[in-house]
């Protein structure tokens, strides 16, 4: 799986976008781009992936560059709750009669909502 | 669905004694992760098993640790002997495959404290 860069912290106000960057310079065309986060003391939490094009979902919108070398996931309007480490997981997705493997978790972003 | 069901969710034992720790996948669900979480070492993946089978168990640190998956409803992660290192979260997670890409369900973990 492609190695990803994060900044390893980040502020945000309630109730403004928090932009999570994630870089993947190395990624590939079969490789997918997904974001979980960790609250304290929680299990990680899956929020969306992309392959090429944006993804919204009802947690957050993912904006992939059009060469795939990086991504932003979006929280629109952050809220105390959203403070938690993110992390940007590059990884292939096996078509094959579908299929899985292991996540590979970087250190990740600590987001914290300030209000 | 109750989600990935972990027990226990803390446990105290002492250098030496044996450790088991028990996880129930959501039903359906045909793949099972075992991660460890420290603050050394972040998240890690240990071991995963599809449709009850071991797939990849070269994140298991020695032979202390092993795990097995009777059936499609329960798995078991046992450390024998423990040993201090061994603190950490650990945590189960599950995910099925059928019809699309893969997103790993997490359980809440259990946090082993071996004194």
């Amino acid at each position: 799986d492609a190695k990803t860069t994060q900044p390893p912290s980040m502020d945000c106000a309630e109730g403004r976008a928090a932009n999570l960057p994630c870089n993947h310079s190395t990624i590939s065309g079969n490789e997918y781009v997904y974001w979980y986060r960790q609250i304290h003391s929680q299990g990680p939490q899956y929020i969306i992936h992309g392959l090429k094009n944006n993804e919204t979902n009802e947690m957050a919108s993912l904006i992939i560059t059009e060469d795939r070398k990086s991504s932003t996931l979006i929280l629109p309007h952050a809220t105390l709750r959203d403070t938690a480490v993110y992390y940007c997981i590059v990884r292939r997705w096996i078509l094959t009669g579908g299929g899985a493997d292991g996540l590979t978790f970087g250190k990740g972003t600590h987001l914290i909502i300030q209000p | 669905d109750a989600g990935v069901i972990q027990s226990p969710r803390h446990e105290v034992t002492e250098m030496g004694q044996e450790v088991t720790l028990r996880c129930k996948p959501i039903s359906g669900h045909d793949y099972l992760f075992w991660y460890r979480q420290t603050m050394m070492r972040g998240l890690e993946l240990l071991i995963y098993f599809n449709n009850n089978v071991p797939i990849d168990d070269s994140g298991m640190p020695e032979d202390r640790f092993s795990a097995k998956m009777p059936n499609a409803s329960f798995s078991t992660l046992k450390i024998q002997p423990s040993e201090p290192r061994d603190s950490a979260v650990y945590f189960c997670a599950s995910t099925g495959t059928s019809g699309g890409p893969d997103t790993q369900y997490f359980g809440p973990g259990t946090r082993l404290t071996v004194l």
